[in-house]
């Protein structure tokens, strides 16, 4: 199975911040990655899907990027509502897997 | 509205079965693949299935082959998942999520609201 890895897993940073969240397959998986956000006691909300696709109505502070086993969620400028925990999960196998997970703070 | 609703969840005692259903609305329910995903307390979250919108092709984490079986009925918009042989490492809140594709390999665009199951004697 690919396993996905992502870091950091906690990160604090403030309202106005540029953030970054790495996500490593283990191996390629194209560009076949997608982003979800979490807020306690909600479903997960995709964000983005091939790896850099906005999903519809996302705002566009958030944007992905990579491919092949190494992505990046960022987060342009940090607003108070993103405070959450960011998953990413590949689907280039049927066998999907999602990384452990990332908690974003808003200082 | 677009939606998926899931209803089954409960207290099992271990080794006991349970039926988790989904429903769905709001959109063409045969052409999208969906799948379940859980998240135990306090932890990440756990693809476990998907099936593909003609309900041919179906695939399992290693976790739950060969214990929980996924299938669909297109004419009544639902899917669901048999699950036999729990144990304690299976509670969890259950989601339902559909794929933005018929066919399987895409993203989940779509989640329900989830339903906990808790195995426990």
């Amino acid at each position: 199975d690919i396993q996905m890895t992502q870091s950091p897993s906690t990160l604090s940073a403030s309202v106005g911040d540029r953030i970054t969240i790495t996500c490593r397959a283990s191996q390629s998986i194209t560009s076949w990655l997608a982003w979800y956000q979490q807020k306690p006691g909600t479903a997960p909300k995709l964000l983005i899907y091939k790896a850099s696709t906005l999903q519809s109505g996302v705002p566009s502070r958030f944007s992905g990027s990579g491919s092949g086993t190494e992505f990046t969620l960022t987060i342009s400028s940090l607003q108070p509502d993103d405070s959450a925990t960011y998953y990413c999960q590949q689907y280039s196998s049927f066998l999907y897997t999602f990384g452990q997970g990332t908690k974003l703070e808003i200082k | 509205e677009v939606q998926l609703l899931e209803s089954g969840g409960g207290l099992v005692q271990p080794g006991g079965s349970l039926r988790l259903s989904c429903a769905a609305s709001g959109f063409t329910f045969n052409n999208y693949a969906l799948g379940w995903v859980r998240q135990s307390p306090g932890k990440g979250l756990e693809w476990l299935s998907s099936i593909s919108g003609d309900g041919g092709h179906k695939y399992y984490a290693d976790s739950v082959k060969g214990r929980f079986t996924v299938f669909r009925d297109n004419s009544k918009d639902t899917i669901t998942l048999q699950m036999n042989s729990l144990a304690g490492d299976d509670t969890a809140i259950y989601y339902c999520a559909k794929g933005r594709d018929s066919v399987l390999g895409d993203a989940f665009d779509l989640w329900g609201q989830g339903t906990m199951v808790s195995v426990s004697s």
